[in-house]
C-alpha cells in the first residue's frame, strides 16, 4: 500500500496570504496525483488531478505541482472560502489511498 | 449537472448488515466506474471499493474485503453497497463518487454526492 503523507497537519494564514501544502509518497505515483478541498459538514470537490491539471471550475489560485514522490498544493492567495481541509490521495496503484489532510486556517 | 444522491444509512447493531444506495442524475451513469469512500468522523477519507462502468471489474480495500459487496443497476442510474459483518469501526460517513472516466485504473473521483452516515452501536 502506498502511503500520503500531507505537512503541515495544520497551516495557520491570513486572507490575502498564499499557502503551500506538500504531500509525499511512500513510493512514485508518477503524476497520478489528485488534491480535494473538504470544508466541513460538506462533501469533498476535487481541485487538481494529474499532479497539475486544475478541475472544472476552480480557480486559478490553486496551482499543483510534483511527480514522483513530492508533490504541492500552492494557493496564490487565500480567500475566506479557501480555509478547509485539503487531502491529496494517489490513483497509481491499488488501493486508492489518501493523504491525511493539511487544515487551512485562519 | 452531476447529482449523486446517497440514501440507506443509519444505526445498525454490531455483526449486522445494510444496504446503501446511490442515485445518480445529470451524466451517463453506464459510461463511469463508481466508488464509494467513507470518512469516519472527525477523520480523514478511506476509499472503500471501486466498480468498473458494465459491473465486470470490482476492487475493494482490505479492511472491507469479503464483507462489503459493491454492485451497480445500469439500467437505473443507481449504485449499491452491501455492508455485512458491520462493527464499530465501520462508523462513518459513505460517499458515492463518479470517476472521471470508465475503466478503473488510473483514474479517480471527480465527483462526490453529500453522503449517509452508518453508525454502528449497540
Amino acid at each position: 500500500e502506498i502511503v500520503m503523507t500531507q505537512s503541515p497537519a495544520t497551516l495557520s494564514v491570513s486572507p490575502g496570504e498564499g499557502a503551500t501544502l506538500s504531500c509525499r509518497a511512500s513510493q512514485s505515483v508518477s503524476s497520478y496525483l489528485a488534491w480535494y478541498q473538504q470544508k466541513p459538514g460538506q462533501a469533498p470537490r476535487l481541485l487538481i488531478y494529474g499532479a497539475s491539471t486544475r478541475a472544472t471550475g476552480v480557480p486559478a489560485r490553486f496551482s499543483g505541482s510534483g511527480s514522483g514522490t513530492e508533490f504541492t498544493l500552492t494557493i496564490s492567495s487565500l480567500q475566506s472560502e479557501d480555509f478547509a481541509v485539503y487531502y491529496c490521495q494517489q490513483y497509481h496503484n491499488w488501493p486508492l489511498t489518501f493523504g491525511g489532510g493539511t487544515k487551512a486556517e485562519i | 449537472e452531476v447529482q449523486l444522491v446517497e440514501s440507506g444509512g443509519g444505526l445498525v447493531q454490531p455483526g449486522g448488515s445494510l444496504r446503501l444506495s446511490c442515485t445518480a442524475s445529470g451524466f451517463t451513469f453506464s459510461d463511469y466506474a463508481m466508488s464509494w469512500v467513507r470518512q469516519a468522523p472527525g477523520k480523514g477519507l478511506e476509499w472503500v471499493s471501486t466498480i468498473n462502468y458494465n459491473g465486470g471489474s470490482t476492487y475493494y480495500a482490505d479492511s472491507v474485503k469479503d464483507r462489503f459487496t459493491i454492485s451497480r443497476d445500469n439500467s437505473g442510474d443507481t449504485l449499491y453497497v452491501q455492508l455485512n459483518t458491520l462493527s464499530a469501526e465501520d462508523t462513518a460517513v459513505y460517499y458515492c463518487a463518479k470517476f472521471h472516466g470508465s475503466g478503473t485504473y488510473y483514474n479517480f473521483p471527480d465527483y462526490w454526492g453529500q453522503g449517509t452516515l452508518v453508525t454502528v452501536s449497540s
